[in-house]
């Protein structure tokens, strides 16, 4: 495997429902990143870890929780989600976030859930 | 006022042609500027970065103006395998010396035959 992975491609899930997305990257990267992309919005950024520490957190549902066990891997557990949650859920990883400069993110080809 | 704003398009440009697209930033703090790819249905992927200077890669030629808080992508001679959308990006550090990323919602180019 190389580069950014994410699993299930694709989810549908019911609002009383608990399920998780998982990201793995293989690019011996320190940062991975959890973007929400709804049609017609730009890329919302939700989490950010670096060095396995959560550095960002953008007002995001508690309905949604992120977990990263190591550098390499990177979960968003989710639980009593609304339909408007529904969306393209992109993870993406780079080198760290204190690199300066051009610091690329490589996305994974994401996980598209709809919430009924 | 929207973070990074750019035109939504859709651009429908026959082959061949110059095409430009243009963003614009709201926070002047901003580090570093891209343009990212994103094909129908898949995740983005860096197209280039943006340099003050100016910068070229082949066909596309991205140009930075800090004072206007404009940048621009301009594709001459475009294939059809140049449809996607074009999000510009924004990179910002934050005051934990973190970097942060804001995407623009993206321009979405279609060439014609």
């Amino acid at each position: 495997e190389t580069g950014v992975t994410q699993t299930p491609r694709h989810l549908v899930m019911g609002m009383t429902n608990k399920k998780s997305l998982k990201c793995e990257q293989h690019l011996g990267h320190n940062a991975m990143y959890w973007y929400k992309q709804s049609a017609k919005k730009p890329l919302e950024l939700m989490f950010v870890y670096n060095f396995k520490e959560q550095t960002e957190n953008n007002s995001v549902p508690s309905r949604f929780s992120p977990e990263c066990p190591n550098s390499s891997h990177l979960f968003l557990h989710l639980h009593t989600l609304q339909p408007e949650d529904s969306a393209l859920y992109l993870c993406a990883s780079s080198q760290d976030m204190t690199s300066g400069g051009d610091n690329e993110q490589f996305f994974g080809p994401g996980t598209r859930l709809t919430v009924l | 006022r929207k973070e990074v704003e750019q035109d939504p398009g859709p651009f429908n440009v026959p082959e061949g042609a110059t095409v430009a697209f243009n963003c614009t930033y709201s926070n002047s703090a901003s580090q570093s500027f891209f343009w990212y790819r994103q094909d129908c249905r898949k995740e983005p992927k860096l197209l280039m970065s943006v340099y003050s200077s100016g910068n070229e890669d082949g066909r596309f030629t991205a140009q930075l103006n800090r004072a206007s808080q404009y940048i621009s992508l301009l594709i001459r001679d475009s294939k059809l395998s140049d449809s996607a959308t074009y999000l510009c990006v924004v990179n910002i550090r934050t005051n934990f010396g973190n970097e942060k990323l804001t995407f623009g919602t993206g321009t979405r180019l279609t060439i014609i035959p």
